[in-house]
This record gives C-alpha cells, sequence and structure tokens, in this order.
C-alpha cells in the first residue's frame, strides 16, 4: 500500500520567507502528484497538478517539483504572506482509482 | 461554475437514525469518490465511482452504501449512524488524467 509522508507536520515562519514544504512516497509507479489547501474548516482547494512524465509546475509562487526516482515532491512557496497561511496537502494517484493522501503540513506565516 | 456541491453543510445525527449526503458535479466527470477526513487520519476513501452505473468500496466502507444516480450525482448513505461516524465527509469528481475537484465538505456529528 503506498504509503505518503509529509514534513514538517507544521511550520511557522515570519512574512516574506521563502519555504520548502516536504512530499514523500514509497511506491514511484504513480500517474500523478496534486498539491491542495485547506483552510480551517473548509473544503480543499487544488493548487497544482503534475503528472508523472513531468518535473515540476509553476503557478505564481508556487512551484512544485516531483522526482519519481527518489519518491519525493516538493511545494516552493516563494515570499510568504499571512494569507497563505492553511494546511498544505499532498496527494497521489497510483495504480488504483483512489487518490493516496499524505497527513499535511500545517503552515503559519506571522506578519 | 459550481463544480462540485455538496448538501447539507452540517447535519447531527442520532445514534441509530439514517441520512443520505448528496452531491453533484456539474463538470461532466465521468469518476465520483467519499472521502472522509479525521483528525490525525487524514482522507480516508469510503467508496468511489469510475463511471455511471458503477461503485467500489475503499478503504473504509463499513456502515455506509452509494448510489451513482446518473453520471452528475454520486450519493452516500449512512443506515444506522454511529459515533465512528462523526467526521467531514468529502465528494470530489475527476476526469481522465486531470486532478481531483473536491467539494466543501460535509460535517456531520452522530450522538
Amino acid at each position: 500500500k503506498q504509503e505518503v509522508t509529509q514534513i514538517p507536520a507544521a511550520l511557522s515562519v515570519p512574512e516574506g520567507e521563502n519555504l520548502v514544504l516536504n512530499c514523500s512516497f514509497t511506491d514511484s509507479a504513480i500517474y500523478n502528484l496534486q498539491w491542495f489547501r485547506q483552510d480551517p474548516g473548509k473544503g480543499l482547494t487544488s493548487l497544482l497538478l503534475i503528472q508523472s512524465s513531468q518535473r515540476e509546475q509553476t503557478s505564481g509562487r508556487l512551484n512544485a517539483s516531483l522526482d519519481k526516482s527518489s519518491g519525493r515532491s516538493t511545494l516552493y512557496i516563494a515570499a510568504s504572506q499571512p494569507g497563505d497561511s492553511a494546511t498544505y496537502l499532498c496527494a497521489l494517484r497510483d495504480s488504483g482509482y483512489a487518490l493516496n493522501f499524505g497527513k499535511g503540513t500545517s503552515l503559519l506565516v506571522t506578519p | 461554475n459550481a463544480g462540485v456541491t455538496q448538501t447539507p453543510k452540517f447535519q447531527v445525527l442520532k445514534t441509530g437514525q439514517s441520512m443520505t449526503l448528496q452531491c453533484a458535479q456539474d463538470m461532466n466527470h465521468n469518476s465520483m469518490y467519499w472521502y472522509r477526513q479525521d483528525p490525525g487520519m487524514g482522507l480516508r476513501l469510503i467508496y468511489y465511482s469510475a463511471s455511471e452505473g458503477t461503485t467500489d468500496k475503499g478503504e473504509v466502507p463499513n456502515g455506509y452504501n452509494v448510489s451513482r444516480l446518473n453520471k452528475r450525482e454520486f450519493s452516500l448513505r449512512l443506515e444506522s449512524a454511529a459515533p465512528s461516524q462523526t467526521s467531514v465527509y468529502f465528494c470530489a469528481s475527476r476526469v481522465t488524467e486531470y486532478g481531483y475537484t473536491f467539494g466543501s465538505g460535509t460535517r456531520l456529528t452522530v450522538v
């Protein structure tokens, strides 16, 4: 069974810092990997989707990379803002139909 | 531009009561999913429907039933609610190799 681990579980940074969230997985035979954002009491918002054939995807201040051989993905957030405070979830789809989720990194950006 | 719509948003049930959680998507997606999210457990798949007319069990199906009413709608039914089913329930949909789109969730408390 695919295991998805996100480190750290929680992170607090001052506004303006660049930061990296990590996601590791045990089975490299994946179709794609998706990063989500979840605000407290809210649903999941898709941030970036990386197909298995891709190495990275960018959207604004966000950049996600994928290294299947090492079983790792990173989400880079540039020039963090208080509005970036949320839980970030990594999820990947392998040969099954379901997404396998990590437990998330809770990010707090302080003014 | 509704995406995935879930109803109700909040519900309190007594042990033994039944209810149906409704989900509808307007993106013409083939696949639909029901997840539950619990503190410390992450998101776990309850049931999914790869296409209209098919349903399959996920990781935690016990105590639930589903119906794929048509391509748009996928409902989740609790026949006899138990306190262990207190959770946040998310519906999601997907088409081919694109990412998943999630609804805003149903917060269910069973007392």
